[in-house]
This record gives C-alpha cells, structure tokens and sequence, in this order.
C-alpha cells in the first residue's frame, strides 16, 4: 500500500525557517516524481513545488520561488521542503503527493499524504 | 501562467442527481486536464486525467470530457459519499495550476 507520511509543520514567526518531510512508503520512491500541494485556510489547492525522480529536475510556482527548495534522499525514501522568509500567506496545510507513473511526463498526482500544518504568525 | 476557472463555486444537489462541473482554461490546454476530489482533513483523490480517463479504481459514475480551453466533469448520480469539493489541474506547462474548486453540497 503506498503511504506518504508529512511532518515537520510548525508555528513559526514570520521571516523564519521550516523544512518539512514526507516519508513514503510502499512503493519504488526513486522511480516516481514528487510535488508539494498546500491548501491555505478557506482556500483551494496551490501547486508549489515538484522533483524528478531522480532530483535533478525540480520545478516552483512564481509565489515561492526563491523561498522554497525541494530535495529528495532516495536511500531514504524521504521528500523535503525546505521554506525559507515564511510570509503569512505562506499559512497552509502542505500535502506531499506522487506522480502518476503512466503518461511519463504527466504530472497529475495519484497518491497523497495527510498533510501537514504550517502556520506563520508573531 | 494558466489561470483555470471553475464554475459553479457550489452545486447544491440530492443524492441521485446528476452534476456537472464545469473547468476553463484561460489557454489551449489541448486535454491536460485533471479532476480531483478532496473532502475536508483527508487526502484529495484522483479520479479523471488526460481530460477523459478515470484512475485506477474510480467509479464509472465519474466521467470527463473536453478541449481546447473547456472540460466538465460529471457524476451521473450522485451517491452521498460524492458531497465534497472537486479541482481541476493542468499539466499544459509550468506551473501547474488549479481551478478555485466546486463545492458539491447536498
């Protein structure tokens, strides 16, 4: 069963650091891509991040970029989000999310975890 | 950036009712489109992608159709298990987008 567990959500004060994590679990994690999804209070959902297989590749939306850096530790099987000058704006749950295997280059998102709270106050 | 428009903001049905959704793309996303459900403290869930075709496990009550810069998604009878708010993603480029979501509410 594939599993995708967030952590790593805190209160922090705005202009601080976080990183969170996403372990997964049950599946090859080396052979998927990965994206960040946050939902903000009363809000949809916002693309923010996604890392190649591999993690050469990474790709960011314009609302973060800069701020935010997305890494993977395939040894072990653990997808970071590195945010960086939190805004807060930046206040969301952050799910982390698998790509779909089948189309390649196809990023649409089959598996995801529970989430994790941030939230960017003094 | 595409910006998705989705529409209505909420749908207010009874179980055994059809809905249809309805996602516009401010450009040409020539059927990379995606629709998601995603109800309130759980995981959202894939159902459509490529515009038309359901994921793995997906009820046949759920289908998508579109192009060019329109797509709807429609649930041919509503179960009570539907109620939840639905999204719509690109992959036309970067950066991927979503739609504001439909809330589909009894």
């Amino acid at each position: 069963e594939v599993q995708l567990l967030e952590s790593g959500g805190n209160l922090v004060q705005p202009g601080g650091s976080l990183r969170l994590s996403c372990t997964a679990s049950g599946f090859t994690f080396s052979d998927y891509a990965m994206a960040w999804v946050r939902q903000a209070p009363g809000k949809g959902l916002e693309w923010i991040s996604a890392i190649s297989g591999s993690g050469i590749n990474t790709f960011y939306a314009g609302s973060v970029h800069g701020r935010v850096t997305t890494s993977r530790d395939n040894s072990n099987n653990v997808l970071y989000l590195q945010l960086r000058g939190l805004r807060g704006e930046d206040t969301a749950v952050y799910f982390c999310a698998r790509k779909i295997a089948y189309p390649v280059g196809a990023y649409y998102f089959d598996s995801w975890g529970q989430g994790t709270l941030v939230s960017v106050s003094s | 950036e595409i910006v998705l428009t989705q529409t209505p903001a909420t749908l207010s049905l009874s179980p055994g009712e059809r809905a249809t959704l309805s996602c516009r793309a401010s450009q040409n996303v020539a059927n990379s489109l995606a629709w998601y459900q995603h109800k309130y403290g759980q995981a959202p869930r894939l159902l459509i992608y490529d515009s038309s075709i359901r994921a793995t496990g997906i009820p046949t009550r759920f289908s998508g159709s579109g192009s060019g810069t329109d797509y709807t998604l429609t649930i041919s009878s509503l179960e009570p298990e539907d109620f939840a708010v639905y999204y719509c993603q690109h992959r036309r480029n970067w950066p991927l987008t979503f739609g504001g979501g439909t809330k589909v509410e009894i």
